[in-house]
């Protein structure tokens, strides 16, 4: 199954903005399939944060967005905030495997 | 709304079959635009993909579990279920079930049950 790959941490300072990488290839986000991102706060389940690439669902903040050029991906946090604090993952389809889902490595985000 | 909760042992024995449960509530599983499926994530790794099914009973899994996974459902009681056999301590993880859609995400998540396998 195809991996995509996340910084493992990015930080910044509250008011800050930070970005997080999604990288894949050619038989998932470099064949057209859209990048999910998703937000893990400790004990808690994960949140769909994007869908779609660019898309919040009702109630997500509009300081995140993301957006999506070749074979990669990226999300955007703007004005962040310590409640940001968290672990965050790309999500995307394997063309190689049939119904198949793939996660990113995901990337700690710290707030200084 | 829809709400996911797992349910089943928090300690499995190496060697025996994990077994979980996620009932539906708020909303049917019999749904022509939804998935239903299973994922993990390990103590100090990432999420991890298992699998996931149609309530007609179409089913993927991930590759590197194949062989060891089977979901099924039951419609009747709204509920879709995970069986993996033959267990090591790297199964031990939060297994998560979840609404997955035709546009490839995961838009409701139940909670999390913790599974460990240990003697």
């Amino acid at each position: 199954q195809s991996v995509l790959t996340q910084p493992p941490s990015v930080s910044g300072a509250p008011g800050q903005r930070v970005t997080i990488s999604c990288t894949g290839g050619s038989p998932d986000i470099g064949a057209g399939y859209n990048v999910h991102w998703y937000q893990h706060l400790p004990g808690a389940a994960p949140k769909l944060l994007i869908y779609g690439n660019n898309n919040r669902p009702s109630g997500v903040p509009d300081r995140f967005s993301g957006s999506k050029s070749g074979t990669s991906a990226s999300l955007a946090i703007t004005g962040l905030q310590a409640e940001d604090e968290a672990d965050y993952y790309c999500q995307s389809h394997d063309s190689s495997l049939i119904g198949s889902r793939v996660f990113g490595t995901g990337t700690k985000v710290t707030v200084l | 709304q829809l709400q996911l909760q797992q349910s089943g042992p928090g300690l499995v024995k190496p060697s025996e079959t994990l077994s979980l449960t996620c009932t539906v509530s708020g909303g049917s599983i019999i749904s022509t635009t939804h998935y239903w499926g299973w994922i993990r994530r390990p103590p100090g790794k990432g999420l991890e993909w298992i699998g996931l099914m149609y309530h007609g009973g179409s089913t993927y899994y991930n590759p590197s579990l194949r062989g060891r996974v089977a979901l099924s459902v039951d419609t009747s009681k709204n509920q879709f279920s995970l069986s993996l056999s033959s267990v090591t301590a790297a199964d031990t993880a939060v297994y998560y079930c979840a609404r997955d859609t035709v546009a490839y995400y995961m838009d409701v998540w139940g909670k999390g049950i913790t599974v460990t396998v240990s003697s």
